[in-house]
């Protein structure tokens, strides 16, 4: 049974317009990462979470906010979609340390319009 | 911050042939860990191999790579490359975010195309 979950898995928003992406774990991970992956830049980190009720930016938080619910929730938010902003979305969990591999879930493509 | 350099974009190697996908960093801290991920069409990425030891051999799926610190770098191998080898590889540095937090750094990925 997959450990990390995202929803939905494909979305087609309009510029401008308000977009909420998903992830869901079942791994009692204390970490959660939201990165977006691009054709020649791989993958970037949007914004990570150590606790809930708290998130921290990554490398490219600028139009994007987070919420961490809870120890299994993680929310990507784009309250203004641009057309920059095309691209898959992975959330990922990891335990704590700096050893610790990150798990991804099967990822989000979004096409703003 | 911290840097990842990765062999650039397509590298293409015929089936039993050797590869070998270059991965360097830049890195202000003395303890790292490293990652090699393989991320699969249309799946999600997922862990190949990881390493925090310097100058020792970790080895999974037939891949090798050794973590040289005093090259900086993490090179990931193979003795005979398989079809079902062709995939996209990033190479990943762990690193301190502030106080006990880790991040991981992606390099931009290479995209492995392994042909008959």
């Amino acid at each position: 049974e997959a450990a990390v979950t995202q929803s939905p898995r494909s979305k087609v928003a309009v510029t401008g317009g308000k977009v909420t992406l998903s992830c869901h774990q079942t791994n009692n991970h204390d970490y959660m990462y939201w990165y977006r992956q691009d054709t020649g830049h791989g993958l970037r980190l949007i914004h990570y979470s150590y606790v809930a009720d708290s998130t921290e930016k990554g490398d490219i938080p600028d139009g994007y906010k987070a919420s961490r619910p809870s120890q299994e929730n993680f929310s990507l938010i784009l309250e203004l979609a641009s057309l920059s902003q095309t691209a898959v979305y992975f959330c990922a969990s990891s335990d704590r340390g700096r050893r610790a591999e990150q798990f991804f879930g099967p990822g989000t493509r979004l096409t703003v319009l | 911050g911290d840097s990842v350099t990765q062999t650039e974009g397509l590298v293409t190697v015929t089936e039993g042939l050797p590869v070998k996908l270059n991965c360097t960093y830049q890195t202000t801290y003395l303890t790292i860990a490293f990652f090699w991920y393989v991320q699969y069409l249309n799946e999600a990425p997922q862990v190949l191999l990881k390493s925090s030891t310097d100058n020792k051999r970790t080895e999974h799926q037939g891949f090798h790579a050794t973590l040289h610190k005093s090259s900086s770098s993490f090179h990931l191998q193979k003795s005979s490359a398989q079809l079902s080898d062709s995939a996209l590889y990033y190479c990943a540095l762990s690193e301190a975010s502030g106080g006990s937090n880790y991040k991981l750094t992606f390099g931009k990925g290479t995209l492995l195309t392994v042909t008959p």
